[in-house]
């Protein structure tokens, strides 16, 4: 059974770099979240898919952010121009279609450092 | 808008004693409601949810929550804890609107010690 993957795992960059994300949601799933964590902190909801669309963006998601679903499978999260408040460890999940409380299935995460 | 507290931020306990982490939540409309575990290093893995039904929602690894209206409350519990229970352990609530997303609490750190 394959779950959600995410890559990388790990990324360090410098200040005014741009890094790109990539997430493999489980097959058959249509819904793709992507969440953000920093430390000591609970996720907090940045962004949601439904097949290709894009249909809710939080406003923690600035201009420099940018998150796309080209073909309603992977998943990719930009930041251009990284600051350090950016270092935090983003999350992307993904659910079934259909019903109400679906479970959300996560995948290990890509820890971002901004040096 | 709704909203999550776990107000223990740290639960030391020792091994096979009793725990319970506590979650409250605030919202205007029905909710769902659900408990993850974080292993260090790890993404979120789902122990239990509440969507309706029972009031008593048993999980994974003997844990088990039970949702009281009256006191907008989910706390999770255990009989019996084990070292490797240790881990972060977070609430959240859904709306089950068009998105479904989670509101998580700000997590309590499960320490169980031998």
């Amino acid at each position: 059974d394959t779950g959600v993957s995410q890559d990388p795992r790990h990324k360090i960059t410098k200040r005014g770099q741009n890094v790109t994300f990539r997430c493999d949601p489980i097959s058959e799933h249509n819904r793709l979240y992507w969440y953000r964590q920093t430390l000591g902190q609970g996720p907090e909801f940045l962004t949601y898919f439904q097949n290709e669309a894009q249909l809710e963006k939080s406003r923690l998601l600035s201009d420099r952010f940018s998150a796309e679903r080209p073909k309603g499978s992977f998943s990719t999260l930009e930041i251009q121009r990284t600051e350090q408040g950016d270092s935090a460890m983003y999350l992307c999940a993904s659910s079934p279609p259909a019903g109400v409380g679906e479970t959300q299935y996560f995948g290990p995460g890509t820890r971002l450092l901004v040096l | 808008a709704q909203s999550v507290t776990q107000l223990d931020s740290q639960v030391p306990v020792f091994e096979e004693a009793p725990v319970e982490l506590r979650c409250n939540y605030s919202s205007s409309v029905s909710v769902y409601l659900f408990w993850y575990v974080q292993y260090p290093n790890q993404g979120l893995q789902l122990l239990l949810k509440y969507l309706s039904g029972s009031t008593l929602v048993k999980g994974i690894n003997g844990f088990e929550a039970e949702f009281n209206k009256s006191q907008t409350s989910f706390h999770l519990r255990k009989p019996s804890v084990h070292i490797s229970d240790t881990a972060e352990y977070f609430c959240a609530v859904s709306d089950g609107g068009a998105t479904n997303k989670l509101i998580f609490g700000t997590g309590t750190l499960l320490a169980v010690q031998p």
